[in-house]
């Protein structure tokens, strides 16, 4: 389809595993957002990518946490020696520009996480 | 992480009814964005403000962006069953691509 693609879209995994999160954009949108979503919560900005800038990484919670976008599309969020609190949907996002140029974020549906 | 305070928490209505729920925060934004999330989805965008003061309207939806820069109300008017979910209102300071989430307000509609 024409919107922002995540999968897998339920993980669950044992405490202690590394996870792979992966973000396809909508095509032509060059800002990227990775967000978590706690049970009942809002959303927590985790880090954001803008063109070939160094991308804002002042979200993530913990060292456990990374991300990358190869080639300006494709993102993928690692989670490193999972922790229960880790589990949260997490969000992507993309918009067409960055630095404030008024272009609202169209979310994906998000990977629903689980660790046991 | 920062969240916005968002209420009422939750609003259970009957249908035909009128909904009003705002956002607060002690910082100033250059946006406010209101977003509704169904169950299993990622959130829509509903309304955006961009100009304090600004009252804009979508259909039975309007929302306006405070002329302080620190608050933003959404009015739904004639609910109806399908309105059923949680309302998030974000914003965005100068100079950032961040968006701040409020707490969200869920909506139910009864017939």
């Amino acid at each position: 389809g024409a919107g922002v693609s995540q999968s897998p879209s339920n993980k669950v995994t044992e405490k202690g595993k590394d996870v792979e999160l992966r973000c396809d954009p909508i095509s032509g949108h060059t800002a990227l957002y990775w967000y978590r979503q706690s049970l009942g919560q809002g959303l927590e900005f985790l880090i954001y990518f803008q063109g070939n800038s160094a991308p804002d990484k002042s979200g993530l919670p913990s060292d456990r946490f990374s991300a990358e976008r190869t080639g300006g599309s494709v993102s993928t969020l690692t989670i490193q020696r999972t922790q229960q609190e880790d589990s949260a949907v997490y969000l992507c996002a993309s918009s067409p520009f960055g630095g404030s140029s008024n272009q609202p974020q169209h979310f994906g549906d998000g990977t629903r996480l689980s660790i046991l | 992480g920062q969240q916005l305070n968002q209420s009422p928490q939750s609003m259970f209505i009957q249908e035909g009814e009128d909904v009003s729920m705002n956002c607060t925060s002690s910082s100033i934004f250059n946006t406010w964005l209101w977003y509704k999330q169904d169950p299993g989805e990622g959130p829509v965008l509903l309304i955006a403000l961009y100009k304090a003061g600004e009252l804009t309207s979508n259909g039975r939806l309007t929302a306006q962006f405070g002329i302080t820069r620190k608050d933003s109300f959404l009015n739904i008017s004639a609910s109806i069953p399908s309105d059923v979910g949680i309302y998030f209102c974000a914003g965005q300071g100068r100079g950032t691509d961040k968006l701040i989430f409020g707490t969200g307000t869920r909506l139910q509609v009864f017939p």
